[in-house]
């Protein structure tokens, strides 16, 4: 089992605001990483650091923390925006370690 | 532009070792950055499996550390995964990825190539 702990899944209605959340301990001390996958394809960096996005990402993508608890908020998502969201940190050993996903529907 | 490639067998032998390797194009792997595996089964999430730097240098996923194998060639700019003692549970996509050193994330990935254990 994972020690990043996400929801299996989210809705939102097309144009308003949603956060994914990742829990863990370990974020206490490590930044988040989050990542984007569509069904067939590999996974898209969109947000990483404090709140940095790689060039190309829209800017309705945004990147939180608070104590053990690391969110990624898409304010206005579109429907291009359902997908998969994964988080990555580190565990409490330091080993690189994944979020059990997300999976998020725009309705 | 950096892309990677993986390549190797899309099916292996239960007890047998799985074999893959990333190509890099585009940069050399001997920049300032880690160079990962990750998997993921059919339905599932994604799991780290390790990483390597062009010194030799890696770090494994420690439920896989026994079993795994990375190592890089920097003379043909690529680097390899072996996974011995497969299993059905080690059926997979397995992807090849970059973690770019400043942002410490997986800021390039390869396309994912589907490994089966079978007999």
């Amino acid at each position: 089992s994972s020690e990043l702990t996400q929801d299996p899944a989210v809705s939102v209605a097309l144009g308003q605001t949603v956060r994914i959340t990742c829990q863990g301990d370990s974020l206490r001390s490590y930044d988040a990483s989050w990542y984007q996958q569509k069904p067939g394809q590999a996974p898209v960096l969109v947000i990483y650091g404090k709140n940095n996005r790689p060039s190309g990402i829209p800017d309705r993508f945004s990147g939180s923390s608070s104590g053990n608890t690391a969110s990624l908020t898409i304010t206005g998502p579109q429907a291009e925006d359902e997908a998969d969201y994964y988080c990555h940190s580190r565990d409490s050993s330091g080993n690189r370690v994944f979020g059990g996903g997300t999976k998020l529907t725009v309705l | 532009q950096v892309q990677l490639q993986e390549s190797g067998p899309g099916l292996a032998k239960p007890s047998g070792t799985l074999s893959l390797t990333c190509a890099v194009s585009g940069g050399s792997i001997s920049s300032s950055n880690w160079w990962s595996w990750v998997r993921q089964p059919p339905g599932k999430g994604l799991e780290w499996i390790g990483e390597i730097y062009h010194s030799g240098s890696t770090n494994y996923n420690p439920s896989l550390k026994s079993r795994v194998t990375i190592s890089v060639d920097k003379s043909k700019n690529q680097f390899s995964l072996m996974l011995s003692s497969v299993t059905a549970a080690d059926t997979a996509v397995y992807y090849c990825a970059r973690i770019e050193r400043t942002a410490n994330a997986f800021d390039i990935w390869g396309q994912g190539t589907m490994v089966t254990v079978s007999s």
